[in-house]
């Protein structure tokens, strides 16, 4: 298994809603990451777990909430966001630590849309 | 602070032409540099990276890139441009993060067109 699965790929969720994005990856991969990508945008890091423990907050407002249960997943909790925070959520995983000698392997995104 | 600038926005080449996506990097120290790959509605792929063992660097796809230390330049390019290859590519940099911890930043990508 060479993939990084991302649940689900859709989301529409109100402004007093709570809900969860889901990654999950079998490879062994120590390190695993949350990306925000707005349209037409770079990817920008949210955060990084790095062996189960939150090693990087980017300053993401508190009603993002990571979790990471075991090695293999990775869970971002969402409350009272606001329509700004529409975008592709991107989870990526690194078999090293930063990713520098093999670089990244990317999910294919939850698309998320508050209403 | 590391980072990467790509030159051009959006890049529009004739199917089997010469692919050429500019990137130039800043850093004081040797660079862990890479170049990604996004089809549309999709994540990212890696398409190759460099990590000083080599140069030229060969990736997937028939993509190459050459690291010039002398121009801060890591250009990536293919020979011959298929259809399939229409897509917004980003070259990264991984940097130093908060303590000890890297991240990869990404620079602001390049849309890819090829006409038939």
């Amino acid at each position: 298994d060479t993939e990084v699965t991302q649940t689900p790929k859709h989301l529409v969720m109100g402004m007093t809603n709570k809900k969860s994005l889901k990654c999950e990856q079998h490879m062994g991969h120590r390190a695993m990451y949350w990306y925000k990508q707005k349209a037409k945008k770079p990817p920008e890091l949210m955060f990084v777990y790095s062996y189960e423990k939150l090693s990087i907050n980017e300053s993401v407002p508190s009603r993002f909430s990571p979790e990471c249960p075991n090695s293999s997943l990775l869970n971002l909790h969402l409350h009272a966001l606001q329509p700004e925070d529409s975008a592709l959520y991107l989870c990526a995983s690194s078999q090293d630590w930063g990713g520098r000698a093999y670089g990244y392997t990317f999910g294919s995104g939850t698309r998320l849309t508050v209403v | 602070a590391q980072s990467v600038t790509q030159l051009g926005s959006h890049v529009s080449v004739s199917e089997g032409a010469l692919v050429l996506l500019r990137c130039n990097y800043s850093s004081s120290v040797p660079p862990y540099l890479f170049w990604y790959v996004q089809y549309p509605n999709q994540g990212l792929q890696l398409l190759l990276k460099y990590t000083s063992a080599a140069t030229l660097v060969k990736g997937i796809n028939g993509f190459e890139a050459e690291f010039k230390k002398s121009e801060t330049s890591f250009h990536l390019t293919k020979p011959s441009a298929h259809m399939s290859d229409a897509a917004e590519y980003f070259c990264a940099v991984s940097e130093a993060g908060r303590g000890s911890n890297y991240k990869l930043t990404f620079g602001k990508g390049t849309l890819l067109t090829v006409n038939p």
